[in-house]
C-alpha cells in the first residue's frame, strides 16, 4: 500500500543553520505531496505542496522538490529561525482502498527544535 | 474569517461513556476527515465524508461513529467500544474531491481517560 516515511528526530539545530528533513514514499500513480507543520497544542497547517514531478514547493523560505526517481520530497530550509520549532509532517494523496474518495498519508512526523 | 472549529479543546471520558466532538466548517468545502494523532505514530485516519449523508470508515474506523447531515458538520463519537481512546483528534476539510486543493485543520480535541 502506499506510505510515507520520514526521518526520525528530533532535529535539533541552532539558529540560521541549514536544514533538512527527509522524506520519501512509497505509490502507485504520481501522488500530490505536501508538508505540514504544527505548532504544540495546535492543528495541522499546510507548509507547502507539490502536485507533479519536478515541481517545488514553497513558502516562509522552506523548500521541497518533488523528486518521481527518488521517490522523495526532502523538505530544506537555508537559515532556520526559532520559530520554526514545530514537528513537520510530510505526506501524500492517496486513494483509499475502497476507491471511495482520497484522503492523506502521513509520515510520523519530525520534531525540529532551533535554539538561539 | 472562514475556517474549521473543534470543540472542545479538551475533554475527559469516564468508562464506559460515549462521548461526541465536534467540527464545523464555513469553508463551504464538500470532504470532511477524522484523524486521531498518537505520540510517535503520525496522523491516522478514522472516518471521511466526500458528500452529506455520506461517509466511509479509514484506516482505525472501530470504536468511532459519525454522521453528515449538513454539510458545514462532521461530529465524531467515540464509543464505549473505544478501549484506548486517549489521543489528540483531528478534524479537516477540503473542496471537491477532483481538485487538487489541500486539506485544511481545525485546532484538534485532546481527549483523555478520567
Amino acid at each position: 500500500g502506499n506510505s510515507v516515511t520520514q526521518m526520525e528526530g528530533p532535529v535539533t539545530l541552532s539558529e540560521e543553520a541549514f536544514l533538512t528533513i527527509n522524506c520519501t514514499y512509497t505509490a502507485t500513480g504520481y501522488p500530490s505531496l505536501f508538508w505540514y507543520v504544527q505548532y504544540p497544542g495546535e492543528g495541522l497547517q499546510l507548509l507547502l505542496k507539490a502536485t507533479k514531478a519536478d515541481d517545488k514547493g514553497s513558502n516562509k523560505g522552506f523548500e521541497a522538490t518533488y523528486r518521481k526517481e527518488t521517490t522523495s520530497f526532502h523538505l530544506e530550509k537555508g537559515s532556520v529561525q526559532v520559530s520554526d520549532s514545530a514537528v513537520y509532517f510530510c505526506a501524500l494523496r492517496s486513494l483509499m482502498a475502497n476507491q471511495a474518495g482520497t484522503a492523506l498519508i502521513f509520515g510520523k512526523g519530525t520534531t525540529l527544535s532551533v535554539s538561539s | 474569517d472562514g475556517g474549521i472549529t473543534q470543540s472542545p479543546k479538551y475533554l475527559f471520558r469516564k468508562e464506559g461513556q460515549n462521548v461526541t466532538l465536534s467540527c464545523e466548517q464555513n469553508l463551504n468545502h464538500d470532504a470532511m476527515y477524522w484523524y486521531r494523532q498518537d505520540p510517535g505514530q503520525g496522523l491516522r485516519l478514522i472516518y471521511y465524508s466526500q458528500i452529506v449523508n455520506d461517509f466511509q470508515k479509514g484506516d482505525i474506523a472501530e470504536g468511532y461513529s459519525v454522521s453528515r447531515e449538513k454539510k458545514e458538520s462532521f461530529p465524531l463519537t467515540v464509543t464505549s467500544a473505544q478501549k484506548n481512546p486517549t489521543a489528540f483528534y483531528l478534524c479537516a476539510s477540503r473542496t471537491g474531491e477532483y481538485s487538487n486543493q489541500p486539506q485544511h485543520f481545525g485546532d484538534g480535541t485532546r481527549l483523555s481517560i478520567l
